[in-house]
């Protein structure tokens, strides 16, 4: 199975700030990589595909990059609707892993 | 509106089984690749199964044996029947469904608890 490991695991930031979490893969899964938002109590919500690609709606302030075993989620200008915890998961080969999640907080 | 609305968890003990149902609003369950994804309490989120359009299936090795995914086209619904529950298949259950590029529609999630 490809193990996905995120850092940082929790992270604290202020409203404006730049913000990423790494995701990196056991082996190459060129860019079979999507990244998730989890609000408590909700559904996760797809936000970045392909490893860049901005889901339809999403604000621009989230971007993705990389490819092969290393991926980078960015989030420019931190708000304070951003507080969640995030997941980057690859969907190159089965089992679709996920990492083990950013729990982001506001400063 | 394109929507996933999941029903059928509860508290259920060990050895026992429950039937989890997604009914789909807005597109075609049996067009699309369609995922059951669980979230143990203050865990991460694990595939738990798949079903092709096609209909080929997928199981995590965790429940292999156990559960089976299905889909009943004409009510547009899927479904996991969930057999020989143990403590460690508490969690919250999502139905989603899987574009191949993202898992794009989520339902809102059914809570199963295994215990006595």
């Amino acid at each position: 199975d490809i193990q996905m490991t995120q850092s940082p695991s929790s992270l604290s930031a202020s409203v404006g700030d730049r913000v990423t979490i790494t995701c990196q893969a056991s082996q190459d899964i060129s860019n079979y990589l999507n990244w998730y938002q989890q609000k408590p109590g909700k559904a996760p919500k797809l936000l970045i595909y392909d490893a860049s690609n901005l889901e339809t709606g999403v604000p621009s302030r989230f971007s993705g990059s990389g490819s092969g075993t290393d991926f980078t989620f960015t989030i420019s200008s931190l708000q304070p609707e951003d507080i969640a915890t995030y997941y980057c998961q690859q969907y190159d080969i089965l089992p679709y892993s996920f990492g083990q999640g950013t729990k982001l907080d506001i400063k | 509106e394109v929507q996933l609305v999941e029903s059928g968890g509860g508290l259920v003990q060990p050895g026992g089984s429950l039937r989890l149902s997604c009914v789909a609003s807005g597109f075609t369950v049996s067009s699309n690749y369609m995922t059951w994804v669980r979230q143990a309490p203050g865990k991460g989120l694990e595939l738990v199964s798949l079903i092709y359009s096609g209909g080929s299936t997928y199981y995590a090795d965790s429940v292999k044996g156990r559960f089976t995914i299905s889909r009943h086209n004409f009510k547009n619904t899927l479904y996991l029947q969930m057999n020989s529950l143990r403590a460690e298949d508490t969690a919250v259950y999502y139905c989603a469904r899987d574009l191949r590029s993202g898992f794009d529609i989520w339902g809102q999630g059914t809570m199963v608890t295994v215990s006595s």
